[in-house]
C-alpha cells in the first residue's frame, strides 16, 4: 500500500522567515509524481508544486521549493520569505501516474505571524 | 472564466435522506472525481470517471453513488446507506484520463461542498 506521512501537525514561522514542512511516503513503484498543495482558509486547493520522481533536479516556483531524497523517500517543501498570505494547510500527495489515484497525508496547519 | 462549480456550498442532510452535490466544469476535462475531506486528515478519493458513460469506485466507494451523463457534470449522491456522512466534498477534473503525460498536467479542485447531518 502507498501512504503519505506528514509529521508535523503544525507549524507557525515568522513572516520573512524560512519554513521547512517535512513529508515522507512509502512505495514499491519507481515511476511517481509528488505533489504540495496548500488550502487556505477559503478551503480551495491550490497545487504550490510538483515533482517527478525521475527527475533528480528539486523543483522550484519562486519561493517554493522541495527538497527530494529518493533513497530516503522524503519530499519536504520548503517556503522562503513566508508571507500572511501563505497562512494555510499544506498536504503532501503522491501518485503513480494516474491522476485519479492521488494519495494524501494528513496536513500540516502553517501559521505566519507578525 | 473556465473552471469547476460546486454546488451548494452547505448542505444539511436529515437522517435517512438521499442527497446530491452538483459538480459542473467547463474545461472541457475528460476526467472527474470526488473527494471527500475529514477533519485532521487528508483529501480520500470517492469515485471517479475517465469518460462519459463509465466511472469506477475509490477507496471510500460504500455509501455513494455517482453519474456522468455528460461530460460538464459529475454529481454525487449521498445515500442513506452512508452512516457518517458529515465531510467537505471536493470534485476536481483532469484534462487527461489514465497516465498524466504532460509536464503541467494537474487537478484543479472546485471550490467544495460542506455536508453536515441535522
Amino acid at each position: 500500500a502507498q501512504t503519505v506521512t506528514q509529521s508535523q501537525p503544525e507549524m507557525s514561522v515568522q513572516e520573512a522567515e524560512t519554513v521547512t514542512l517535512s513529508c515522507t511516503y512509502d512505495t514499491s513503484e519507481n515511476n511517481y509524481y509528488l505533489f504540495w498543495y496548500k488550502q487556505p482558509p477559503s478551503r480551495q486547493m491550490i497545487l504550490v508544486i510538483r515533482q517527478e520522481a525521475y527527475k533528480q533536479q528539486n523543483a522550484t516556483e519562486n519561493r517554493f521549493s522541495v527538497n527530494f531524497q529518493k533513497a530516503a523517500k522524503s519530499f519536504s517543501l520548503k517556503i522562503s520569505d513566508s508571507q500572511l498570505g501563505d497562512t494555510a494547510m499544506y498536504f503532501c500527495a503522491f501518485n503513480t501516474g494516474t491522476a485519479s489515484k492521488l494519495t494524501f497525508g494528513t496536513g500540516t496547519r502553517l501559521q505566519v505571524t507578525l | 472564466d473556465g473552471g469547476i462549480t460546486q454546488s451548494p456550498k452547505y448542505l444539511f442532510r436529515k437522517e435517512g435522506q438521499n442527497v446530491t452535490l452538483s459538480c459542473e466544469q467547463n474545461l472541457n476535462h475528460d476526467a472527474m472525481y470526488w473527494y471527500r475531506q475529514d477533519p485532521g486528515q487528508g483529501l480520500r478519493l470517492i469515485y471517479y470517471s475517465q469518460i462519459v458513460n463509465d466511472f469506477q469506485k475509490g477507496d471510500i466507494a460504500e455509501g455513494y453513488s455517482v453519474s456522468r451523463e455528460k461530460k460538464e457534470s459529475f454529481p454525487l449522491t449521498v445515500t442513506s446507506a452512508q452512516k457518517n456522512p458529515t465531510a467537505f466534498y471536493l470534485c476536481a477534473s483532469s484534462k487527461t484520463p489514465g497516465q498524466v503525460v504532460a509536464t503541467n498536467e494537474k487537478l484543479f479542485f472546485g471550490s467544495g461542498t460542506q455536508l453536515s447531518v441535522l
